[in-house]
């Protein structure tokens, strides 16, 4: 049982370059979400799903793209990369709302933008 | 939303003392997590207690709804406790799992 996987772990770009951020669960989970995690702070919310074909914005969703074609899948898309987009992410499931509603973590992709 | 506050921002202990984390939540919760990130930035799930109390080693996590707040209390701390301690919730109503601002703890030997 693998959990929550994201790739890459490491990723460096250049300003104006594009990448999407993996994130797969094997939980069969139907919320996924994304956060940053910028230095000596918190995780935000970037964007979430409450199940495949369905997606919706968080606390900061400017200059990312989700979709939810699976269950399984949410990737995370930076169409133009800035330097404010360094920070490290996170992927997160769980079931938000029957029984266990614990979320588990990737184990995060450190971005860098230059 | 909901408002995760948690208490005190920072905390230095020695080897072996003990200590008490506060999180305060301001809406009815189906989910309260604490976590712990270590220094290589990975999220460790310590508890997961929307009500009640659990008990793993060393960490113990006491959550009262009703009340809204939670605490996550260590003892004999040890070096390796260091990290920053995280609390997040999410409403009973809703689907957003938030996260308090965190814990900076640093246990020195």
């Amino acid at each position: 049982n693998a959990g929550v996987t994201q790739t890459p772990k490491f990723q460096v770009l250049k300003t104006g370059q594009s990448m999407t951020l993996q994130c797969a669960q094997d939980m069969n989970h139907e919320y996924m979400s994304w956060y940053r995690q910028d230095p000596g702070m918190g995780l935000r919310l970037i964007h979430y799903s409450v199940g495949a074909g369905i997606t919706d914005q968080g606390e900061v969703p400017n200059g990312y793209n989700v979709s939810r074609s699976t269950t399984e899948d949410f990737p995370l898309r930076l169409l133009s990369a800035a330097p404010s987009q360094t920070s490290v992410y996170f992927c997160a499931s769980s079931y938000p709302n029957r029984g266990n509603t614990e979320a588990f973590f990737g184990q995060g992709t450190r971005l860098t933008v230059v | 939303g909901i408002q995760v506050e948690q208490s005190p921002p920072d905390l230095i202990l020695q080897e072996g003392a003990n200590s008490t984390l506060r999180c305060n939540f301001s809406d009815s919760v189906n989910n309260l997590q604490w976590f712990h990130q270590n220094p290589w930035g990975q999220l460790i799930n310590l508890f997961y207690i929307p009500s009640g109390t659990k008990q793993n080693g060393r960490l113990s996590a006491t959550t009262v709804a009703t009340e809204r707040y939670s605490l996550l209390y260590i003892s004999s701390s040890q070096t390796t406790d260091s990290g920053v301690y995280f609390c997040a919730a999410k409403k009973t109503s809703g689907s957003r799992l938030t996260f308090g601002e965190g814990t900076q703890l640093t246990v020195n030997p």
